[in-house]
This record gives structure tokens, sequence and C-alpha cells, in this order.
């Protein structure tokens, strides 16, 4: 059975600073990996996903995220925070046989003016 | 997200009774799905149908049913067997094998 761990509840940055919000898997076979952030009392909106191909893979709102197949991780990253970014994160996967989603517990990304 | 509407926004449930949420696509994705999402346990599955006529139990089925009798319409009811029914209900769908799950707004449930 395929699972996800987001080992941070909280991660803080100051603004202008990088982020990272990590996410480690486990699938059998080749992994779907996702990306998802949540606004309080919304739904989830996709940032990215990886495949297959380039293990840096770009997505929505200048949000990257680097598929590590060694050390079964898909970290969230992006260069420059914005206060607008403070929200909740998710990594989600599934496996090659078109199974639902397996979402992490989330991490609330606060960015600090 | 554009296309799902799930309604209502917030709904109140009295003892021993019995509510249905309601999720609603224009979207023509043949699979759609219900998660529950509790404060610090992320989003849990509790049933999904990949096609009209046909659903699964996820992880979470018990107290809860569902029906797909449309391609549009996959309601929820939160049955009176549900003893712990407070928490936000997410409605998603998705079209192709590669696409990611595209998410409704939510449902917030509490008992009175």
């Amino acid at each position: 059975a395929q699972s996800v761990a987001q080992p941070e509840d909280q991660v803080k940055v100051a603004e202008g600073n990088p982020l990272t919000v990590k996410c480690t898997y486990s699938v059998s076979g080749n992994p779907y990996l996702f990306w998802y952030v949540q606004y309080p009392n919304r739904g989830l909106q996709f940032l990215l996903k990886y495949i297959t191909g380039d293990n840096l893979v770009k997505g929505s709102y200048g949000f990257e995220a680097e598929f590590n197949k060694s050390q079964t991780s898909f970290h969230l990253k992006k260069p420059s925070a914005l206060v607008s970014d403070s929200a909740l994160y998710f990594c989600a996967v599934r496996d090659a046989g078109n199974t639902p989603l397996v979402f992490g517990k989330g991490t609330r990304l606060s960015v600090i003016a | 997200d554009g296309g799902i509407t799930q309604s209502p926004k917030y709904l109140f449930r009295k003892e021993g009774q019995n509510v249905t949420l309601s999720c609603e696509q224009n979207l023509n994705h043949d699979a759609m799905y219900w998660y529950r999402q509790d404060p610090g346990q992320g989003l849990r599955l509790i049933y999904y149908s990949q096609i009209v006529n046909d659903f699964q139990k996820g992880d979470i089925a018990e107290g809860y049913s569902v029906s797909r009798e449309k391609k549009e319409s996959f309601p929820l009811t939160v049955t009176s067997a549900q003893k712990n029914p407070t928490a936000f209900y997410l409605c998603a769908t998705k079209t192709e094998f590669n696409q990611p799950q595209h998410f409704g707004d939510g449902t917030r449930l509490s008992i009175l």
C-alpha cells in the first residue's frame, strides 16, 4: 500500500527567503506524485505533478519540486517566499494502477513579512 | 475549483439524523471521490467511483453511503451510524489517467 509522510507540521520562513516543504513516499512500482495547496475553508488547488521524465518539476505560482528516487522524496521548493504563500500544503502519491491519491497530513507554511 | 459544486457550504446534523452532501460537476470527468479532512490528519478517502453505477469503499467508509446514478453527481450520505461526523468534507473529480484530481470547496458538517 502507498503512503506519504510530511515530517514537519509547520514551516516558518521570512519573506524573500527560499522555502522547502518536505515529502517522502512509499509505493510499489513507479510513483505518481502531486503537490496541492489549501487556503482556509477552501478546497485543494493543484500545484504540480511528477509522472515521469525530468526530476525537477515546475508548477504554478513559482513552485517547483524535485523527485529523488533513491531517497523516495519529492520536496516542494520556491526560491523566494511571499506572504501570500502562507497556507496548508499537501503531498500525495498513487501507484501506476489508477488508484485514488493517498495524502500526507499536511504542512502549514507561514511566511513572515 | 471551477466546475465542481459542493452544497451546502455549512451543514448541521442532529443526533440520529442522516444528512446528504451534494457534489455536482460539469467537467465531464469519469472519476469522483469523497474525502474527509480533520485537523492534523490530512485527507482520508471515504468512497470513490470511477464510472456511473459503480463505486468502491475507501479507508473510512463505515457510517457513510454514496450513489452514482449520473456522471455529474456523486452525493454522500452521512448516516446516524457515523458517530463522529464533524469534519470538512471534500469532493474531487479526475479525468484521464495521468491528470490530477480537482477539488470542490467543501462542506463543513457540525453536530447540533
